[in-house]
This record gives C-alpha cells, sequence and structure tokens, in this order.
C-alpha cells in the first residue's frame, strides 16, 4: 500500500522560530511537493522537486525553503515562522503516472 | 497559476444525487481529477478523466468532462452521510504541475 508519512499532525510553533516539517514516501517517487491548504483558497504549491537536490518554486515559496537531500524525504523549511504562516501543509508525490498521492497533512499554528 | 474554480458549499439529501461543478482555464491540461478529503485528513483520489475523453462511470461517481467550455462535473448518485467531504478539482498539465480548486464542502443531510 503506497504511503506518504508527515512528520507531525500538530505542531504550536512561537513567531521567528525555525521550523521544519518532514515527508517521507516510500513509493520511490521522483516528484514531491508542498502545499498549504487555506479555507477557501484550496490548495496552493509553495515548492516541489523532481529529484534529488533539485527543486522548483511554485506559486507561494515567499518565506519557506526546500531540503531534498535523499529521494524518499522532502523537508519544508520556515526560515523564521510568522503567524500568517498558520496553515495546513499537505506534502504529496508522485511518478510520471497520473496521480498525487497525499500525506495526512500538518496543522501549523504560529502564535 | 492557472484558476481551477468551485463553489465552495453544497448541501443536499441523503439518496439525493449531488452535482459539483469546476471550471478551469489550462488549455493544456492533460489530466483531471476529484479528490476527497474527509476532516482531519490528507486528500485521496477519487477518480480522473483523460483530457480527450468526455465521460467516465465508477460505481455511483460519473464524471462529465465539456473540454470546449473547461467544465469539469462529479455527480454522486445515491449520496450518503459518508459522503460529507471536502471535494477538490485539479487538473496535471504537460509540465507535472497540479492545480486545485478551493473545495467545495458537501453537507449531506439524513
Amino acid at each position: 500500500d503506497v504511503k506518504v508519512t508527515q512528520s507531525s499532525r500538530y505542531l504550536v510553533k512561537r513567531t521567528g522560530e525555525k521550523v521544519f516539517l518532514e515527508c517521507v514516501q516510500d513509493m520511490d517517487h521522483e516528484n514531491m511537493f508542498w502545499y498549504r491548504q487555506d479555507p477557501g483558497l484550496g490548495l496552493r504549491l509553495i515548492y516541489f522537486s523532481y529529484d534529488v537536490k533539485m527543486k522548483e518554486k511554485g506559486d507561494i515559496p515567499e518565506g519557506y525553503s526546500v531540503s531534498r537531500e535523499k529521494k524518499e524525504r522532502f523537508s519544508l523549511i520556515l526560515e523564521s515562522a510568522s503567524t500568517n504562516q498558520t496553515s495546513m501543509y499537505l506534502c504529496a508525490s508522485n511518478s510520471r503516472g497520473y496521480e498525487q498521492y497525499f500525506g495526512p497533512g500538518t496543522r501549523l499554528t504560529v502564535t | 497559476g492557472e484558476d481551477v474554480e468551485q463553489s465552495l458549499f453544497l448541501s443536499v439529501r441523503e439518496g439525493d444525487s449531488s452535482v459539483i461543478n469546476c471550471t478551469y482555464t489550462d488549455s493544456s491540461s492533460t489530466y483531471l481529477y476529484w479528490y476527497k478529503q474527509e476532516p482531519g485528513a490528507g486528500l485521496q483520489l477519487l477518480t480522473y478523466i483523460f483530457s480527450n475523453m468526455d465521460m467516465k462511470q465508477d460505481q455511483r461517481l460519473t464524471v462529465l468532462l465539456n473540454k470546449k467550455d473547461k467544465h469539469l462535473s462529479l455527480r454522486i448518485a445515491d449520496t450518503q452521510t459518508g459522503d460529507s467531504a471536502i471535494y477538490f478539482c485539479a487538473e496535471k498539465n504537460n509540465f507535472n504541475k497540479f492545480y486545485f480548486g478551493s473545495g467545495t464542502k458537501l453537507n449531506v443531510k439524513p
């Protein structure tokens, strides 16, 4: 059974902290994605990666960076968390196939 | 990015049919998808349609695609309370980029 896991389901951080969100997939997928989900806005792409050490900016990369040192792991980094980064963060992966597989999400609150 | 639009809410009675609509702007879409998100969970693929098809049926689900109008719909027959969720329309283009709508929250009343 395919699996995308995210390191935390819920996270509470303070403004200015550095935050790491981890995502791991066990399907040997080349492509991995980070989205944020906000009510009424749907999913917005932050960054994606199509290979190890490769990354591309999505539609809203400001305030975020990513790291892909191994094929199965894609990390999202908030260098200095701000309250407007309070959101649900979803990781996904796919191969050249038609479907993205999603993790369960991390609900991040920045106070 | 490309625009994918959906209405935010739909309310139906148990046993009725639900129709969720979506419009998109990218004419280079290769696949179009419907995902379901239950409370506290990630997105789960429900069904998809290739852009050169106009209809796909899968048990209680029927997907209709009008490529000329860039309109996609999902019909759920005999809607059950377990179908209550948020439904996302999404498209994939030639560059493996996915664009999602805002999601339609389906409320099924018993």
